[in-house]
């Protein structure tokens, strides 16, 4: 079992650029999520899925999309990277609406340039 | 709104010493509680967590949390820290909607511990 999978663990962009986060989990979690890390603020949920082929939007959703084609994917996507997407980004996994807290990628640590 | 609030942004203990981290949170009924871990460069790791039953929850590396309802505080203790403690603590509560737990949580801002030899 590998858990949470994230993919890239670092990259650097340009302004403009765009990307895609991976995140892959091989539990069969139903509900999965993408949270971004900013010094001084703690981890803010950017969007979130319930399940395979929905999605949502958290707390801080702009200049971000998703999608969850496959039950064990979920990919970020950065369509046009600015500068204030430079942080670090985490996905997690849970089995149920009731987090188990424990489920947690390694992060992507992306720089904006 | 639910929030998490850690009063606390930079604590430093000597060696050997006792240690408490701060956690207040804003909730309408019994929260999901975590406390995390997370060292320079590394990810989240989970210290404990706290559904329901006793108030006092042991976790992993000698810390424990206890759940006070009456004052909305989570707060992470260890009675004697190592060097290898220092690291930052993310306090986090499980977030609800109107249909119940949703699976998300929210964090608080995060606490650094130094730890003086």
């Amino acid at each position: 079992n590998a858990g949470v999978t994230q993919t890239p663990k670092f990259r650097v962009l340009k302004t403009g650029q765009s990307m895609t986060l991976l995140c892959a989990q091989d539990m069969n979690h139903e509900y999965m999520y993408w949270y971004r890390q900013d010094p001084g603020m703690g981890l803010r949920l950017i969007h979130y899925s319930v399940g395979e082929g929905t999605t949502a939007k958290g707390e801080v959703p702009d200049g971000y999309n998703v999608s969850r084609l496959k039950k064990q994917n979920f990919l970020l996507g950065l369509e046009s990277a600015a500068p204030s997407q430079t942080s670090v980004y985490f996905c997690a996994s849970s089995y149920t609406r009731n987090p188990s807290g424990e489920y947690f990628g390694a992060g992507t640590r992306l720089s904006v340039l | 709104a639910q929030s998490v609030t850690q009063p606390d942004i930079h604590i430093t203990v000597s060696e050997g010493a006792s240690l408490e981290l701060r956690c207040n949170y804003s909730y309408g009924a019994t929260p999901y509680l975590f406390w995390y871990v997370q060292s320079p460069g590394q990810g989240l790791q989970l210290l404990l967590k706290y559904f329901s039953g006793d108030t006092l929850v042991q976790g992993i590396k000698g810390f424990e949390a206890e759940f006070k309802r009456s004052q909305s505080s989570f707060n992470l203790r260890k009675p004697s820290v190592h060097w290898s403690d220092a690291a930052e603590y993310f306090c986090a509560v499980g977030a609800k909607s109107g249909s119940g737990n949703t699976g998300k949580l929210i964090f608080g801002q995060g606490t650094t511990l130094q730890v003086k030899p």
